[in-house]
């Protein structure tokens, strides 16, 4: 069985930009969550969906966005980039009723210039 | 307010050894979750194993075992017989009927030959 998938493995953006990252959960799995995790906050949860809809969210401005498909792949998109956003992006997949264990994927590692 | 305390920051051990990694968390839920991971070098977080808030039996698998007090608020994690091959990040983690995991700020595992 597949894990989940991250792509791009790494990223480089100038501050400004706009960024999307992609994640294809564990097949079966209904529910994306997305975590930030940095030398100096840790891992911190940025959102939940599940069947397309935001389920969960954490404490992140608007510049942080997500979606997810009917297939239960999702997005992250990250606007107007900051220095503060370099960090590795985690996804995490898990069947959908709560408090089932997470699946995380390799992760994307965003640095920004 | 929900938090997870992990005040090992490192820990260094000579293979063989046993190492205890600590974990306390403050909840105001009667019905939460108890996590741990483990991240090597590649950075994919691995479940390691879940717990709930009604049970309180300890649990070994292998060489790993795990000590969940509920008078205490603690979960705390052992290694027997400790391998070159379990160095790596661990995080201690919370849930409270969300998908939203609360991580610790980890614990630095160090095996050494």
């Amino acid at each position: 069985k597949a894990g989940v998938t991250q792509t791009p493995r790494y990223l480089i953006k100038t501050r400004g930009q706009q960024v999307t990252l992609s994640c294809s959960p564990i097949s079966g799995h209904r529910s994306v969550s997305w975590y930030q995790q940095t030398p100096g906050q840790g891992l911190q949860f940025l959102f939940e969906y599940f069947s397309e809809t935001q389920r969960n969210k954490g404490n992140f401005p608007g510049r942080f966005s997500g979606r997810q498909f009917s297939n239960s792949r999702s997005e992250m998109n990250v606007s107007t980039l900051e220095l503060g956003d370099s960090a590795l992006y985690l996804c995490a997949s898990s069947p959908g009723t709560v408090n089932q264990p997470q699946h995380f994927g390799d992760g994307t590692r965003l640095s920004i210039l | 307010a929900q938090k997870v305390t992990q005040a090992q920051t490192e820990i260094s051990v000579v293979e063989k050894e046993d190492v205890t990694l600590d974990c306390v968390y403050e909840t105001r839920d009667t019905t939460y979750y108890l996590f741990w991971y483990k991240q090597p070098p590649s950075g994919e977080l691995v479940f390691l194993i879940r717990r709930n808030s009604f049970d309180e039996q300890n649990e070994i698998s292998g060489r790993y075992s795990w000590n969940f007090q509920k008078s205490t608020s603690s979960f705390n994690f052992t290694i027997t017989a400790s391998q070159v091959v379990d160095s790596a990040v661990y995080f201690c983690a919370l849930s409270e009927n969300t998908d939203k995991l609360i991580f610790g700020t980890g614990t630095r595992l160090q095996v050494f030959p």
